[in-house]
Order: structure tokens, then sequence, then C-alpha cells
């Protein structure tokens, strides 16, 4: 089974600021990762696909990157909007899927 | 617009079964694989099972194997889970979720809203 790890697994910041977030796979997954988006009480919402592109409908603030074993979501400039838990997500095995364990990114 | 929209969530004893329903709308339902995944209350994502349009493939997370079937209707839009021998760690609130594939894999780029199943005596 391929593990996800993320980190931070909280971070606190202030709209405006520049975000990095890092999804560490156990195994390589070439560019099969994808990342979400949950706020309280939501269900998750697809912000990436296939390590580096958007999905429909989600702002150019939002860019992902990486390959193999490292994965990163940048966030360029935190609207209040982006606050919430943050997921990775493969499926580099098929038919295998494993999520991250998240990291939550709170209003400082 | 497309929707899924998850019922048949309820409380449950431990050994006891239930099935989950999702139905699909604004989307072409047989062109697409479906999953069911689970959250734990204040607990993370986990996928459960996904399958095939045809229902001709399915695939399971090891922990529910030999204890749920994932199925679909496709003349209904509508997939199922069925599930037996419900454990107190089987408690999460399931989605309902749409594969679709990029160039090289899937992700899940609808969910449903989500319905709570708990397992309690």
């Amino acid at each position: 089974e391929v593990v996800l790890t993320q980190s931070p697994a909280t971070l606190s910041l202030s709209p405006g600021e520049r975000v990095t977030l890092s999804c560490r796979a156990s195994q390589s997954i070439s560019s099969y990762l994808a990342w979400y988006q949950q706020t309280p009480g939501q269900a998750p919402r697809l912000l990436i696909y296939e390590a580096s592109k958007r999905a429909t409908g989600i702002p150019a603030r939002f860019s992902g990157s990486g390959s193999g074993t490292d994965f990163t979501l940048t966030i360029s400039s935190l609207e209040t909007a982006d606050f919430g838990v943050y997921y990775c997500q493969q499926r580099g095995h098929w038919p295998q899927v494993t999520f991250g364990q998240g990291t939550r990114l709170e209003i400082k | 617009e497309v929707q899924l929209v998850e019922s048949g969530g309820y409380l449950v004893q431990p050994g006891g079964s239930l099935r989950l329903s999702c139905v699909a709308s604004g989307f072409t339902f047989t062109t697409y694989w479906m999953s069911w995944v689970r959250q734990a209350p204040g607990k993370g994502l986990e996928w459960v099972a996904t399958i095939k349009q045809d229902g001709s493939e399915q695939y399971y997370v090891d922990s529910v194997k030999g204890r749920f079937t994932i199925s679909r209707d496709n003349a209904k839009n509508s997939l199922f889970l069925q599930m037996h021998s419900l454990r107190a760690e089987d408690t999460a609130v399931y989605f309902c979720a749409r594969e679709n594939f990029g160039a090289y894999v899937s992700f899940f780029d609808y969910w449903g809203q989500g319905i709570l199943l708990t397992v309690s005596s």
C-alpha cells in the first residue's frame, strides 16, 4: 500500500500570504496525485489532478507540482475561502486509492 | 449541473446490515466509474469501493472485503453500497463520488453531500 504523508499537520496563516503544502509518497506514484480541499460540513472539492492540472473552475492561485514521491500544493495569495483541510490522494497503483492524513489550514 | 445525492444512512447495531444509495443527475451516468469514500468522525478520508461503468469490475479496500458490495443500476442512475456485518469502526460519513480520468489516472471530480452511518448498540 502506498502511504501518503502530508506536512505540516496544521498551518496558521493570514489572508494574502503564500502557502506551500507538502505530500510525500512511500513509493513512486509518477504524477498520479490529486489534491482536495474540504471545509467543515462539506464534501471534498477537487483542486488539482495528475499533480499539476487545475480542475474546472479552480482559481489560478492554486498550483500543484511534483512527481515520483514528492508533491507540493501552492496557494499564491490566501483568501478566506481557502481555509479548511487539504488532502492529497493517489491512484498510482490501480485500483487502490489512498489519501494523506490532511493538512489543516487555519486563519491566523 | 452534476448532482450526487446519497440516502439510507441510519443508526445500526453492530453485526447489522444496511444499504446506502446515491442518485446521480446532470451527466451520463453510464460513462463513469463510481466510488464510495468514507470519513470517520473527526478523521481523514478513506476510499471504500469502486465500480466500473457496466458493473463488471468492483474493487474494495481490504477492511471491507467480504462485507460490503458496491453495485449500480444504470437504468436508474443509481449507485449502491450494501453493507453487512457492520462494526463500530464503519461509523463514518459515506460519500458517493464520480471518477473522472485525465491523461493517465482517475480522480474524484464530483462528490455527494455525504450521509452519516452510525454503528452502535
